[in-house]
Parts: structure tokens; sequence; C-alpha cells
């Protein structure tokens, strides 16, 4: 059974501040990290796929680091909005790629 | 373009009956994956159709199939209902294979078991 395990559960950001949380997933047979943001009441929406030890996406105000080698991925937000807040899931896939297994997500707060 | 379609969003069934979810994908896609989120648990992975094929399977009781048709739509279905198979189940479809590439999610539909 695949662990991906997500860090902090849950976090309060003043709007403005930046913030970053981490993604732990074996580092044996990898084969790709997704990052995905989860808003109430909407689908998740893809942010990020990695596959390459070293990779770095940016996307705006987000941006994703990943070492595959020590099994982790950092994602971080620069500036926070309100509209940040949400879950912020990860999810890896071994290789083969058959299938993703998601972490339980870091639920984020942007206060005012 | 049209995203990932759910239906139905909402249904409630009691113990013992069975369940039909249907998830039509973007245009093109050829993948279809499923995911059971229950309360305090991230999204579970359920199975992966890809070309009418099942390519993988979580690890879910035998009471939850799938299929997928020639146009790519997907339906899976769960048997002889628990109270712990409420949850809200996603569907997602993709380019190629799940693993390697972006997800869309639908969605979702939301079913309690009474």
């Amino acid at each position: 059974i695949l662990n991906v395990e997500q860090s902090p559960q849950s976090l309060h950001v003043q709007e403005g501040d930046s913030t970053n949380f981490t993604c732990s997933f074996p580092s044996s047979n990898f084969y790709a990290l997704h990052w995905y943001r989860w808003e109430t009441a909407k689908s998740p929406e893809a942010l990020f796929v990695m596959t390459l030890n070293g990779d770095e996406k940016k996307k705006g105000r987000i941006s994703a680091t990943l070492n595959t080698k020590e099994g982790y991925s950092y994602l971080y937000i620069k500036g926070s909005q309100p509209e940040d807040s949400a879950t912020y899931l990860c999810a890896y896939s071994e290789g083969g790629a058959d299938g993703l297994t998601f972490g339980k997500g870091t639920h984020l707060i942007i206060q005012p | 373009k049209a995203g990932v379609t759910q239906t139905p969003r909402y249904l409630i069934k009691t113990r013992g009956q069975q369940v039909t979810l249907s998830c039509s994908p973007i245009s093109g896609h050829r993948s279809v994956s499923w995911y059971q989120q229950t309360p305090g648990q991230g999204l579970q992975f359920l199975f992966e159709y890809f070309s009418e094929t099942q390519r993988n399977k979580g690890n879910f009781p035998g009471r939850f199939s799938g299929r997928q048709f020639s146009n790519s739509r997907s339906e899976m279905n769960v048997s002889t209902l628990e109270l712990g198979d409420s949850a809200l189940y996603l569907c997602a479809s993709s380019l190629g294979r799940a693993g390697a590439n972006v997800l869309t999610f639908g969605a979702g539909s939301r079913l309690t078991v009474l």
C-alpha cells in the first residue's frame, strides 16, 4: 500500500503572506507527482504534473518543486489571496502509470 | 468545450440496493478513473478504464465494478449497498493513462445509503 503524506493538515495564513506545504511519497519506482486544488463546492482542479527529479513548475503565484530521490514535493504560494483558500491535494503515481494515490490534503485558509 | 459530466449528482439508496453512476469524459479523452471520498479520508482510487478495458483497480471489494463504452463514457456500479458506501464519488478523465496525465474531474455524485 502506497503512503502519500501531506503536511500540515490545515493552515491559516494572513492575506499577503507566503506559505508552503509538503507532500511525501515513496521514493522507489516513481513515475509522476500531481498537485490539485479543491475549492469548496467545486471539482478538484489540476495545478501541476511533474515527472522529473528537480522539476520546478509555476502557475501565477503558485509554484512547486520535486525531489524524487528523497520522496517529497513542496507547493509554494506567494502573496496569499482569499481566493487561494482551498484544499491542496497531491497524488503519486508509481511506475506503470496505474492509477493515482492521493494524500489527504492540506486545508488552507487565507484570513483577510 | 464541455467538461466532465457526472450523473446523478445526488442520490439516496437503502442498504442492500444497488446503484449505477455515469461519467461522460471530455471529448477526446480516453481514460476515465473513479475515486471515492469519505469524511476524513483522501480520495481513494477505485479503478481506471482506458480504451474500454479496466487497467487497474484499487483496494475495494468486488461489489464495486465498472465499465467503459466505445465512446469513452463510463459507468460504475455498486451492488448490495452498505452504510459505509455513503460517499462522494468522483470521476476524472484524461487524454492518456491517469498516472502521467492531467486529470479533469467531474462535479461528483453524492451517494447516501440509509
